[in-house]
């Protein structure tokens, strides 16, 4: 079975400080694992993906995530935050091999970005 | 541009009646999904379709009904029978070969019953 726990459901944070969202992931076999942003009223968009190759993930936007299986973790950090940064997150988890589709959503980590 | 594009972008409802939310690909992408997403629950997967003529039902199908006659198109029906249909709904489409899973959505259309 997969879960994916995210820890923080409301994070805030200075522009300029760094960001960490965490999430946690349990599944039986190798999994995928994404993190997907979503603006107010808009759909998701690919931030960055870890499908087996190097465990330290870069994306767009500056995000990077780092995929640590011992401790079944995948936070998503960025070194300095930007007011544009505001949005919801989501972790995301997928087993290799699953029906295509079949991702398992967290329960979403709001980031507020304060001037 | 290529994208997916979800109408209506807000829909209110009156309680027994049915709804069709609108959801067209111009991506040339073999599955298609539709979603809800309630506030602090994370997105759940309503129906799913690999391939045209063929759907299956996700986590919490009960109360919609889908069809995909073309490739790039599958509505969603909100029936009466859900109990509970006001929502936040997203449509999303992936290569049918991609085996990493990246899905691409739409902006979502949001529905109220009154």
């Amino acid at each position: 079975a997969q879960s994916v726990t995210q820890l923080d459901s409301h994070v805030s944070v200075s522009e300029g400080t760094p960001v960490l969202l965490r999430c946690n992931y349990s599944s039986s076999y190798s999994p995928s694992l994404f993190w997907y942003v979503q603006h107010p009223n808009k759909g998701l968009q690919l931030l960055l993906k870890y499908t087996s190759a190097a465990t330290l993930v870069k994306g767009i936007n500056g995000f990077e995530a780092e995929f640590k299986k011992s401790e079944t973790s995948f936070h998503l950090t960025k070194p300095s935050a930007h007011m544009s940064d505001a949005a919801e997150y989501f972790c995301v988890v997928k087993e290799r091999g699953s029906t295509l589709g079949r991702l398992y959503f967290g329960r979403g980590t709001q980031l507020t970005v304060w001037p | 541009d290529g994208g997916i594009t979800q109408s209506p972008k807000y829909l209110f409802r009156k309680e027994g009646q049915n709804v069709t939310l609108s959801c067209e690909q111009n991506l040339n992408h073999d599955a298609m999904y539709w979603y809800r997403q309630d506030p602090g629950q994370g997105l759940r997967l309503i129906y799913y379709s690999q391939i045209v003529n063929d759907f299956q039902k996700g986590d919490i199908a009960e109360g919609y009904s889908v069809s995909r006659e073309k490739k790039e198109s599958f509505p969603l029906t909100v029936t009466s029978a859900q109990k509970n249909p006001t929502a936040f709904y997203l449509c999303a489409s992936s290569t049918a070969g991609e085996r990493t899973g990246e899905l691409f959505f739409g902006e979502g259309s949001r529905l109220t019953v009154l």
